[in-house]
């Protein structure tokens, strides 16, 4: 069964601090991994695209990376601010077929305290 | 910023009225979609077209319908609404090139429905 987990399922942080949230797959064939952001009461914005070939983009103080061989992705924050605090979704595709499939993880729900 | 509009935001209303949850994108894309989401859990794809007069149903089974008769309107309608459809959802569409397994997806604020 093609799965997306994340991980911590929550997290607090103090403003200027640095965190990192996790996104493990089974999805298979695989297509590409998106994170996206989605603050309270809004729809989910993506923040970047990860294909097979690779490992590393960043989106200003964003850092996703990929190893498609354990089939982990993670999100780095740097120096985070209140406005970092939101659900990061992990979206997942598969290349199964014409049509395609996304995967969504259930969020890692980031708060960011001043 | 996406240019595509979900009314209302918020609705409550009373078991076993009919609402419409409107979608509106003016970017052009072919692709809409319809998800559900609710607190800590992932989205699941209830409803999707992949152009005009097409319509399929997703991965979770709805008991809402939806249409598509002009290219930036994909509204959703639930016949007679019941608790259990008290939800968030959530309306998206992507461009030509991408889709469910390419490309990006740009979502609308959502509409919360509660049915008491």
């Amino acid at each position: 069964k093609n799965q997306v987990e994340q991980s911590p399922q929550s997290l607090i942080i103090l403003e200027g601090k640095n965190c990192t949230l996790q996104c493990n797959y089974t999805v298979s064939p695989f297509s590409n991994l998106r994170w996206y952001k989605q603050d309270t009461g809004r729809g989910p914005v993506s923040l970047t695209i990860m294909t097979f070939s690779e490992n590393t983009k960043s989106n200003g103080r964003y850092t996703a990376t990929l190893d498609a061989d354990t089939k982990q992705s993670s999100l780095h924050i740097t120096a985070s601010q209140l406005s970092d605090s939101a659900s990061y979704i992990c979206v997942v595709s598969d290349r199964g077929s014409t049509l395609g499939r996304l995967y969504f993880g259930r969020g890692t729900q980031l708060t960011v305290w001043p | 910023e996406a240019d595509i509009y979900q009314t209302p935001r918020y609705l409550v209303i009373g078991t076993g009225k009919k609402i419409t949850l409107e979608c509106s994108q003016t970017m052009g894309h072919d692709k809409m979609y319809w998800y559900q989401q609710d607190p800590g859990m992932e989205l699941h794809l209830i409803h999707y077209s992949y152009g005009v007069n097409s319509t399929e149903k997703g991965d979770l089974s709805s008991e809402s319908t939806v249409s598509r008769i002009r290219t930036e309107h994909f509204p959703l309608t639930l016949e007679s609404a019941r608790p259990s459809h008290t939800s968030q959802y959530l309306c998206a569409s992507s461009d030509p090139s991408g889709g469910q397994n390419t490309g990006e997806l740009f979502f609308g604020e959502g509409s919360r429905l509660t049915v008491l």
